[in-house]
């Protein structure tokens, strides 16, 4: 499929569990970005990824970890899940200017 | 510090006039962006605007920036039900995207 797509599009997992979370996108953009959305909060930041093999935190890093073997996947790993990681997860892409998202994956924590 | 304010709701009739306000802190923003967000979906660039512009019109979206007041709004004329989202105001300061602040989000609801 060309585009932006994000699997699973929902999880339930336990407390303590790793989860991980796939983005994958066909138009080769440089830049490749996690947020989380949550009531009252828009959409915060976790990590972005400038190229391959290149990563950064964003405004809220703790308890998540990103990779970027490849330019067109990147994937979230949450390494042991917590409640306060429930949420909606989008993942993002971009080259220039207007950000390109996926419709997102909503992980409930148990 | 980088922030970007929106109110969290409004509410206007079918075929009005919606304004959604934004402020932002950030006066070297130079991007500014409005999104739309559809329920169950992923954000949607709906427009943007440089920061040397005041004015910005696509056919029923006008945006308007007072930098001096570092203000933005969205008015969509002739609102229709198909306009039922939650809509982002966000800022960046260079064309790569590679850091943009989102604000809360506003959700418009269409009432007959």
């Amino acid at each position: 499929d060309a585009g932006i797509t994000q699997s699973p599009r929902y999880k339930i997992t336990e407390t303590g569990r790793q989860v991980t979370l796939m983005c994958h996108q066909t138009w080769s953009h440089s830049y490749m970005f996690w947020y989380r959305q949550d009531l009252g909060h828009g959409l915060r930041l976790i990590y972005y990824s400038a190229a391959a093999d290149i990563t950064d935190k964003g405004e809220v890093p703790d308890g998540y970890v990103v990779s970027r073997s490849k330019t067109e996947n990147f994937p979230l790993t949450l390494e042991s899940a917590t409640r306060s990681q429930t949420s909606v997860y989008f993942c993002a892409s971009s080259e220039l200017g207007e950000q390109f998202f996926g419709p997102g994956t909503r992980l409930t924590v148990l | 510090g980088e922030d970007v304010e929106q109110s969290l709701f409004l509410s206007v009739r079918e075929g009005d006039s919606s304004v959604i306000n934004c402020t932002y802190t950030d006066s070297s923003s130079t991007y500014l962006y409005w999104y739309k967000q559809e329920p169950g979906a992923g954000l949607q660039l709906l427009t943007y605007i440089f920061s040397n512009m005041d004015m910005k019109q696509d056919q029923r979206l006008t945006v308007l920036l007072n930098k001096k007041d570092k203000h933005l709004s969205l008015r969509i004329a002739d609102t229709q039900t198909g306009d039922s989202a939650i809509y982002f105001c966000a800022e960046s300061k260079d064309s790569s995207a590679s850091k943009i602040i989102f604000g809360s989000g506003t959700r418009l609801s269409i009432r007959p």
